[in-house]
């Protein structure tokens, strides 16, 4: 079955970059989205279509698709962000998720 | 608006079969993908299967053996059942649109949690 990789955890400080990488093989082939997931709540979706952003998701954060990597880079990171991140495709008419990453702001 | 709300029992025997069912708002059922997904307390998120509008259906290899999923359009809601439950299925259970082409999660439900224990 397919995989995505992504690090469990990625650690910014306010105000900078984080950039957080979802892996998997042919990875460019596919349509990915990030979903943003904090504690008690649902998952909101924050990247479709491995760049575009959903109305009302702030312009912080971005997404891009190259060779056999996904990133979702949030610029100018607030403390409002810290949460667990899920990069998502499709194969083989299934949903697959990346193992998650925490995004500690610090 | 596209609203999902998921609705069904906290608390499932072990052995028993957790029931849980979707109601649609602001959208017809066509078109797309209506999924199950869930996260055990301190895991990642677990695609469980989905259907689309005319009943076709796919499963997670992992529970395919447990796994139904079924879709009523004339109340516009789906439903999921998973029979022979264990603790191990002690998880936030969302429900979930998929949009068709990019295959992407466009809307999720608030999610539910349901426990496993006698």
């Amino acid at each position: 079955s397919y995989e995505l990789t992504q690090p469990p955890s990625v650690s910014v400080s306010p105000g900078q970059t984080a950039s957080i990488t979802c892996s998997g093989e042919r990875l460019r082939e596919k349509y990915i989205s990030w979903h943003q997931k904090k504690p008690g709540q649902s998952p909101v979706m924050v990247i479709y279509e491995d760049r575009e952003r959903p109305s009302g998701i702030p312009e912080r954060f971005s997404g891009s698709n190259s060779g056999n990597t996904a990133t979702l880079t949030i610029r100018g990171t607030q403390a409002m962000d810290e949460a667990d991140y899920y990069c998502q495709a499709w194969d083989s008419s299934a949903v697959v998720f990346g193992g998650g990453t925490k995004l500690t702001v610090l | 608006q596209v609203q999902l709300q998921e609705s069904g029992p906290g608390l499932v025997k072990p052995s028993e079969t957790l029931s849980l069912t979707c109601a649609i708002s602001g959208t017809s059922i066509s078109t797309y993908f209506w999924t199950w997904i869930r996260q055990p307390p301190g895991k990642g998120l677990e695609w469980i299967g989905h259907i689309d509008y005319s009943g076709r259906t796919n499963y997670n290899p992992s529970l395919k053996s447990r796994v139904t999923i079924s879709v009523d359009t004339s109340k516009i809601q789906f439903s999921l059942k998973l029979n022979s439950v264990t603790a191990a299925d002690t998880a936030a259970y969302y429900c979930a649109r998929v949009i068709s082409g990019s295959y992407f999660i466009a809307s999720w439900g608030q999610g539910t949690l349901v426990t496993v224990s006698s």
